[in-house]
């Protein structure tokens, strides 16, 4: 079957805008992650959702970024006026079990820049 | 706090060559060891956990308590082993991974 996918794989925005970022698990995993990459970097921990609730969001940087997963399959990431420092690679994972001891599959990501 | 450091941004090696990438961990408590890769255009995928002790690839991994490692190895480097590899750890009850840096490794022919 299908792995994770995300859209859009890239997303020019310029500052001030909202952008909403999407991420289409693989069927039947009941988990979903959200990471951040900067270059450079590792991916940083965001968000976690265990079907629809979202259990832990203690990555998310301030409150500009929200994430949902209404239904407990698709999520959105979701940046309000966005600023430079937003620049990045978001990957989005699920993983079949609870707990970041799970393999965690991940998408392909959705490359942020913000002018 | 949970810290997981790989020294070396970039490991160049020939082709037959031994490989070692480093990965040093920080976690108070007994925290779970993955290695991920992304080869080229790919996406980022689990290439073995401590738990299940297995090789893939060629690729094997220790845990060391004492030392606070869980090195990378494998004997005989290949070209297709060429890619970006991250050490990452999670603990007991934790949902997320903490990821290091990541180290490019490149092999050449």
């Amino acid at each position: 079957g299908a792995g994770v996918s995300q859209s859009p794989r890239y997303k020019v925005t310029k500052r001030g805008q909202d952008v909403a970022l999407r991420c289409d698990p693989i069927s039947g995993h009941v988990s979903l992650y959200w990471y951040r990459q900067a270059l450079g970097q590792g991916p940083e921990f965001l968000t976690y959702f265990n079907y629809e609730a979202q259990q832990d969001k203690s990555g998310l940087p301030n409150d500009r970024f929200s994430a949902e997963r209404p239904e407990g399959s698709i999520s959105t990431l979701t940046i309000q006026r966005t600023e430079q420092r937003d620049s990045a690679m978001y990957r989005c994972a699920s993983s079949l079990g609870a707990g970041g001891a799970n393999e965690q599959f991940f998408g392909p990501g959705t490359r942020l820049t913000v002018l | 706090a949970q810290r997981v450091t790989q020294p070396e941004k970039l490991l160049s090696v020939f082709k037959g060559a031994p490989v070692e990438l480093k990965c040093n961990y920080s976690y108070s408590g007994s925290p779970e060891l993955f290695w991920y890769v992304q080869y080229s255009r790919q996406r980022l995928q689990l290439l073995l956990r401590h738990i299940s002790r297995e090789s893939i690839k060629g690729f094997t991994a220790d845990l060391n308590k004492g030392e606070t490692s869980f090195h990378l190895k494998k004997p005989f480097a290949q070209e297709e082993d060429s890619a970006m590899y991250y050490c990452a750890l999670t603990g007991a009850g934790s949902y997320q991974l903490t990821f290091g840096k990541g180290t490019k490794l490149s092999v050449i022919p």
